[in-house]
């Protein structure tokens, strides 16, 4: 069974300040996905990796994915209050079961400061 | 915003009862999945469906059941409703071409008593 860790799993930080969270695991995976959630709403897709050692760039967000697909990386620059939420990664099933399932790990809450 | 509603949004029960949860989509994906989110868990897939029909079980499917007689819905029953059961419940679909694009519902946030 593929697994996922996140951490931190909290962080507060004040606005201004950069921060990185980090996704982890001992398997490979064909692709991974970040997604953020805000209290009281379904997570939204920000982004997904596909080739390792890829770099992908959304406003003040930046994500890495290893080069043996095995861990991924958010940084956030100059964060901001906006930038509150839970951040989730996930992974597609390399092991390819019968289904398709992408697998979540338990999140980084990140609160930013005013 | 795929298109997604859940219903009801949030709900108090009791144990032993059963309780049933609504999917909505307006776009006729063919993917749709119930997932259960809890601290320390992340997201955990219950059922998914793909197709009329079409479903199966996801990690933690004991205690529940799904249906999917139309396209458009995705219904998710708690038989008998346990306390253990207490969490927020968010259904997705999956958009277009890579299976790990998914688009989640709002969330229904239930408590068993």
């Amino acid at each position: 069974t593929q697994l996922l860790e996140q951490s931190p799993q909290f962080l507060s930080i004040q606005e201004g300040e950069n921060l990185t969270v980090y996704c982890n695991s001992s398997s490979v995976f064909s692709s991974l996905q970040w997604y953020r959630q805000e209290p009281g709403e379904g997570p939204v897709l920000l982004v997904t990796v596909v080739t390792g050692g890829e770099v992908k760039k959304l406003k003040r967000l930046t994500f890495q994915f290893g080069d043996a697909r095995k861990d991924s990386s958010l940084h956030i620059t100059a964060a901001q209050p906006g930038d509150t939420g839970l951040y989730l990664c996930a992974g597609d099933d390399s092991e390819k079961t019968s289904y398709d399932k992408v697998i979540f790990g338990p999140g980084t809450s990140l609160s930013v400061i005013p | 915003d795929a298109g997604i509603t859940q219903s009801p949004r949030h709900k108090v029960t009791e144990t032993g009862t059963p309780v049933t949860l609504r999917c909505h989509q307006t776009e006729n994906h063919r993917y749709m999945y119930w997932y259960r989110q809890d601290p320390g868990h992340g997201l955990r897939l219950i059922h998914y469906s793909y197709g009329v029909k079409d479903t199966d079980k996801g990690e933690v499917s004991d205690g529940y059941s799904v249906s999917r007689s139309k396209t458009e819905d995705f219904l998710l029953t708690l038989e008998s409703a346990t306390s253990s059961q207490t969490s927020v419940y968010f259904c997705a679909i999956k958009v277009g071409r890579l299976q790990e694009t998914q688009y989640f519902g709002p969330g229904t946030r239930l408590l068993v008593l």
